[in-house]
């Protein structure tokens, strides 16, 4: 089946510093696709569909000059947590649609100090 | 679409017997309905689906119900095992192009021995 990739799978960081989350779609094109973030016990929340070529959808309450997305090509979307601060602390997960499911990919656990 | 962050819900079943978890949608015109399962620490993975044109619809040791009437959905997993312990989430498409989900709160389920 498809696969989605993310990478780092864990990183620690200092408030302040910016980090860049990546998700690719391994052996299929995504045209589209969605971060979500997690807080611990609760359900996934969208929070961007990132389209390749053309700016990101952010949903209501994201703040689009904090969370950078680029999707530069069928493969590849980036989110870059800027200026990240203790709050920004979660599991952040990206999705790719395949036929008329998504696809998820592992996730990326961010700790910032 | 967007999910809305609650505290989960926990099953707590014993290991050999059924578990049920449910779901209530929002969509009556929803099609496509899903059940994810997330285990601790990665990210969400496709259980089984079901199209509204169904109201049941079995995969191994997994059945789905759709009840179109009260938009409820149901997971039932037979014979329940310690590997089952997760957070289960239902999805529901709102569009025909699968790039427009949303996502129940989930259920966390604990297997006891």
């Amino acid at each position: 089946g498809a696969v989605v990739s993310q990478h780092p799978s864990w990183v620690i960081c200092k408030s302040g510093t910016s980090v860049k989350i990546e998700c690719r779609s391994l052996d299929f094109q995504a045209t589209t696709m969605f971060w979500y973030r997690q807080f611990p016990k609760q359900s996934l929340m969208l929070m961007a569909t990132s389209n390749e070529g053309s700016k990101a959808t952010y949903e209501q309450g994201v703040e689009k000059d904090k969370f950078l997305i680029n999707h530069a090509s069928l493969t590849l979307s980036t989110l870059t947590v800027t200026s990240a601060h203790p709050e920004d602390s979660s599991f952040y997960i990206c999705s790719a649609p395949g036929g008329e499911t998504q696809y998820f990919g592992p996730g990326t656990r961010l700790l910032v100090l | 679409g967007e999910s809305v962050g609650l505290h989960l819900p926990t099953l707590s079943v014993q290991e050999g017997d059924n578990s049920i978890i449910n779901c209530a949608y929002s969509n009556s015109a929803s099609d496509y309905f899903i059940w994810y399962k997330q285990e601790s620490g990665k990210g969400p993975q496709f259980i089984i689906d079901i199209r509204s044109n169904m109201d049941k619809r079995q995969g191994q040791r997994v059945t789905v119900l759709l009840n179109k009437t009260v938009k409820h959905l149901s997971l039932q997993i037979a014979a329940t095992q310690p590997g089952d312990s997760a957070v289960y989430f239902c999805a529901e498409m709102l569009d025909n192009y699968g790039q427009n989900f949303v996502f129940g709160p989930g259920t966390r389920l604990s297997v006891l021995p």
